[in-house]
């Protein structure tokens, strides 16, 4: 099993520009969360999706955030545009559906917005 | 609305020692509780869950936790820390939305 992938590692970008991360969660898993982790602010959820569809975006902090996820095995959040204060380190999470099902976690995406 | 406090930023121990790590939290309902560790450039990896059932949890790399209700409390534990145990650990509680919510980490310091 390959664990939950994210690409790129790291993104270092000049404010203004358009990021775009992206995730591949553990297959067969019908959850995927989207993080984001500063020293400020810890780690915070901005977005999850159940079986594709966005359930809960209310940790997304403004519209210039935006999180798709057209298939199972794919997910992609976009910044537009970047901003200094969105750099952090981005993670990716996918469960199993079910009462004791754990969130298995990418290595996360550095980004640094210039 | 649910919380976790983690109220020990840092510690340090010695190679060989006993750890402690103290997480507090605050949730209506029954809590689904985690821990997890995170070495540096890594992303996170769980070390133990406690569900429901006997309140002392055993994990991997020798960890345990032990769920007390009347404290509101899920501290971690290690009998002797060995130096790659040096990384940040994060409680988390799980709401019935399936949505963690993390505390703000305790860093592991272990000297020589």
């Amino acid at each position: 099993d390959a664990g939950v992938i994210q690409s790129p590692r790291h993104e270092v970008t000049e404010m203004g520009q358009e990021v775009t991360l992206r995730c591949k969660p553990i297959s067969g898993h019908d959850y995927l969360f989207w993080y984001r982790q500063t020293m400020m602010r810890g780690l915070e959820l901005l977005i999850y999706f159940n079986n594709n569809v966005p359930i809960d975006d209310s940790g997304m902090p403004e519209d210039r955030f935006s999180a798709k996820m057209p298939n199972a095995s794919f997910s992609t959040l976009k910044i537009q545009p970047s901003e200094p204060r969105d750099s952090a380190v981005y993670f990716c999470a996918s469960r199993l559906a079910g009462v004791l099902g754990e969130q298995f976690f990418g290595p996360g995406t550095r980004l640094t917005v210039l | 609305a649910q919380s976790v406090t983690q109220p020990d930023i840092h510690i340090t121990v010695s190679e060989g020692a006993s750890l402690e790590l103290r997480c507090n939290y605050s949730y209506g309902a029954t809590p689904y509780l985690f821990w997890y560790v995170q070495s540096p450039g890594q992303g996170l990896q769980l070390l133990l869950k406690y569900f429901s059932g006997d309140t002392l949890v055993q994990g991997i790399k020798g960890f345990e936790a032990e769920f007390k209700r009347s404290q509101s409390s899920f501290n971690l534990r290690k009998p002797s820390v060995h130096w790659s145990d040096a990384a940040e650990y994060f409680c988390a509680l799980r709401s019935n939305d399936y949505k963690l919510s993390f505390g703000a980490g305790t860093t592991v310091t272990v000297r020589a």
